[in-house]
């Protein structure tokens, strides 16, 4: 989806380095979200923010660390990479719907970065 | 928490042919069910979704039904073509403020010429 920018596209780095992922969304949405995708693993969230200053830890947070600047951009780090954290990274956007904060919208994603730390 | 599981993991069909693809899900507060498609080197991309107030949705040769007795859902293809070939993710999400989803481990699909 051209619409949800990641960058960079590939990476591969050392054990210890300090990685920073990037997110970018021309779509207007107020939801954003990191995933990490394994093979037979599916995609497993990361962090999400529902808003500029809202940060919520996901089911595998550990070891990751995400900032949200702005409405359109959120990016995910890594202050000291693992092995066991080359995988595939997914940024992924959706929209609220006012008044109803509960209601379940598509999340839309953008090409992914390849990770691989050595 | 919610758990979603996929079958099968892998199926080949031959062009023409019509694939079946099943999930389950253990929260039966979830109520909105999202599959996507994801091509080599791409993003999973959204191709149909159901809310559990909808036993059945269409869309062209794609569809979708939702079992919540059983808290299973189906993706169906039909006439199946080989730009079909890609992997399928199913997921579950709870109508609460997190909209967090629950993503299946996909099946890999691929259609025989």
């Amino acid at each position: 989806d051209a619409d949800v920018t990641q960058t960079p596209r590939n990476r591969i780095t050392k054990t210890g380095k300090r990685i920073m992922l990037e997110c970018s969304q021309t779509k207007g949405h107020d939801r954003m979200y990191w995933y990490r995708q394994d093979p037979g693993l599916g995609l497993q969230l990361i962090y999400y923010s529902f808003d500029v200053k809202d940060i919520n830890k996901g089911e595998i947070s550990d070891g990751y660390s995400v900032s949200r600047q702005a409405q359109a951009k959120f990016s995910l780090s890594l202050e000291s990479a693992i092995p066991n954290q080359t995988a595939l990274y997914f940024c992924a956007t959706s929209a609220s719907i006012k008044g109803t904060a509960s209601s379940n919208q598509p999340q839309h994603f953008g090409d992914g970065t390849r990770l691989s730390i050595l | 928490g919610e758990n979603v599981e996929q079958h099968p993991s892998t199926l080949s069909v031959q062009e023409g042919d019509s694939a079946v693809i099943k999930c389950t899900y253990s929260d039966s507060a979830s109520n909105y069910f999202p599959w996507y498609k994801q091509e080599l080197g791409k993003g999973p991309q959204l191709i149909i979704d159901i809310r559990s107030n909808v036993g059945e949705k269409k869309d062209q040769r794609i569809a979708v039904t939702l079992n919540k007795t059983a808290k299973h859902f189906s993706l169906h293809i039909t006439e199946t073509q080989p730009e079909d070939s890609a992997v399928y993710f199913c997921a579950a999400s709870i109508n609460n403020y997190g909209q967090n989803f629950v993503f299946g481990p996909g099946t890999r699909l691929s259609v025989l010429p």
